[in-house]
């Protein structure tokens, strides 16, 4: 059984469309993360959930919605995609928002045309 | 300037040698992470440490708080260690992860 599993794994659009990454984690954990990894690879922590509450949320343009309907899932909603949006997307999870070893997703690489 | 830096940002090795990878950081703390980035894109967590040194098979993390430093080793290189590693801080007012940019490394049989 896939620890963090995201879905889709690859994801094609044009510019304007919404979209939905889902995550989903079956660790038991109370924490769960989306990232973000551009084009060079470098990972920025866009929001994180405990306990299905907002604790960060980052600079992120207001087109980004999560949504954490339990502990287990958390969900990220794009609107009105742009061609900045294209990279690489991981979900993460811990068992608690500090201190703990984080668990990541396989990613889901969005393409926006 | 990033507020956590590696080095180096590329390293080719040739299999069998001991590799080092650096992290540097600006901020005050409370753990120091050690993540590789497998070619096929999935990351995995190596280490989380937060002082001292720690040792899983191969691979060996170390960190000095007051110098602001980590690195990581690894000994008897493989190919199949050919990965990215990226080093992220918790900051101690936080409880958010800051990355560094990653550090390529190439092992060549």
């Amino acid at each position: 059984d896939t620890a963090v599993s995201q879905t889709p794994k690859y994801l094609v659009t044009q510019m304007g469309n919404d979209k939905s990454i889902k995550c989903e984690q079956n660790l038991g954990h109370d924490t769960m993360y989306w990232y973000k990894q551009d084009s060079k690879k470098f990972l920025k922590i866009m929001f994180s959930y405990n306990n299905k509450e907002l604790i960060i949320n980052e600079t992120v343009p207001n087109r980004f919605s999560p949504k954490s309907p339990d502990k287990a899932h958390l969900n990220l909603h794009i609107n009105s995609l742009e061609l900045g949006d294209s990279a690489v997307y991981f979900c993460a999870s811990s068992l608690g928002p500090r201190g703990y070893i984080q668990y990541f997703g396989a990613g889901t690489r969005l393409s926006v045309l | 300037k990033n507020e956590v830096e590696q080095s180096p940002q590329n390293l080719t090795a040739q299999e069998g040698e001991f590799i080092t990878i650096n992290c540097s950081y600006s901020v005050g703390i409370s753990a120091l992470h050690w993540l590789q980035q497998h070619p096929g894109g999935g990351i995995v967590s190596l280490f989380m440490l937060s002082s001292g040194k720690k040792k899983h098979g191969r691979l060996i993390a170390t960190i000095n708080i007051q110098e602001k430093h980590s690195s990581l080793h690894i000994t008897a290189s493989h190919p199949r260690d050919s990965a990215v590693y990226i080093c992220a801080v918790r900051e101690t007012s936080g409880s958010r992860l800051t990355f560094g940019e990653g550090t390529q490394l190439t092992v060549n049989p």
